[in-house]
């Protein structure tokens, strides 16, 4: 059973253009969370969805970011026009239910952002 | 406003030694969990420990284990036996029970000196 799988690994885009950050869950898993890390920082929550849905997206930024998860395929962080602190590592994580029933997040190894 | 605090940006352990590494944590909820994660250098969060709050016991998983001090929410992680292998970044994080999301502390580097 493999994990949570992220691609790329590494992302560089130069200010301005649109990064697409894809995110398949664990087989069975349809609960993704996508978490931002700055350097130096830890983690911050920043969207949880369901399949075709967007449960909680208190942690998103109001402009440029955007995510979703549709029925077939992986679950698509979008970020327009980055600027140079759009720079971060990106985590997603998929559960099986909803982690507020106390189940456990698997995460995968994250998409590193650079904005030249 | 809940917050995670990590004041200790670097720790070093000798091999084969013990370690603790601090966490704090600030909360008005009296029902949640604490979490240690792994980071090592492939970036892979690992799910380390957990502890719910309403347990009076601590957790133990091998030779992690963690001292939960509820009142002066406390929730720090004793690694004993340190192996190379545990060289890594660990992060404190907190939940409310019933919540879809974690809080993060900074992290700790862990370094382990052979």
């Amino acid at each position: 059973n493999a994990g949570v799988m992220q691609n790329p690994r590494h992302l560089v885009r130069r200010r301005g253009q649109e990064a697409r950050l894809r995110c398949s869950p664990m087989k069975g898993h349809s609960h993704v969370y996508w978490y931002r890390q700055l350097p130096e920082e830890g983690l911050k929550f920043m969207v949880y969805l369901q399949k075709e849905n967007i449960i909680d997206e208190s942690g998103m930024p109001k402009e440029r970011f955007s995510a979703e998860f549709p029925k077939e395929g992986p679950s698509i962080l979008r970020i327009q026009q980055v600027v140079r602190g759009d720079s971060a590592a990106y985590f997603c994580a998929s559960s099986p239910v909803t982690i507020a029933l106390n189940t456990e997040a698997f995460f995968g190894q994250g998409t590193r952002l650079t904005v030249v | 406003a809940q917050t995670v605090t990590q004041s200790q940006p670097e720790m070093s352990v000798q091999e084969a030694e013990t370690v603790t590494l601090s966490c704090t944590y600030d909360t008005s909820e009296s029902d949640y969990y604490l979490f240690w994660y792994k980071q090592p250098p492939s970036r892979q969060m690992i799910l380390v420990i957990r502890q719910e709050a309403y347990k009076q016991q601590n957790a133990t998983e091998n030779r992690f284990s963690v001292n939960f001090q509820k009142a002066a929410k406390s929730f720090s992680l004793k690694i004993s036996d340190s192996q190379l292998g545990d060289a890594a970044m660990y992060f404190c994080a907190y939940r409310v029970t019933g919540a879809n999301n974690l809080f993060f502390g900074t992290g700790t580097r862990l370094t382990v000196i052979p």
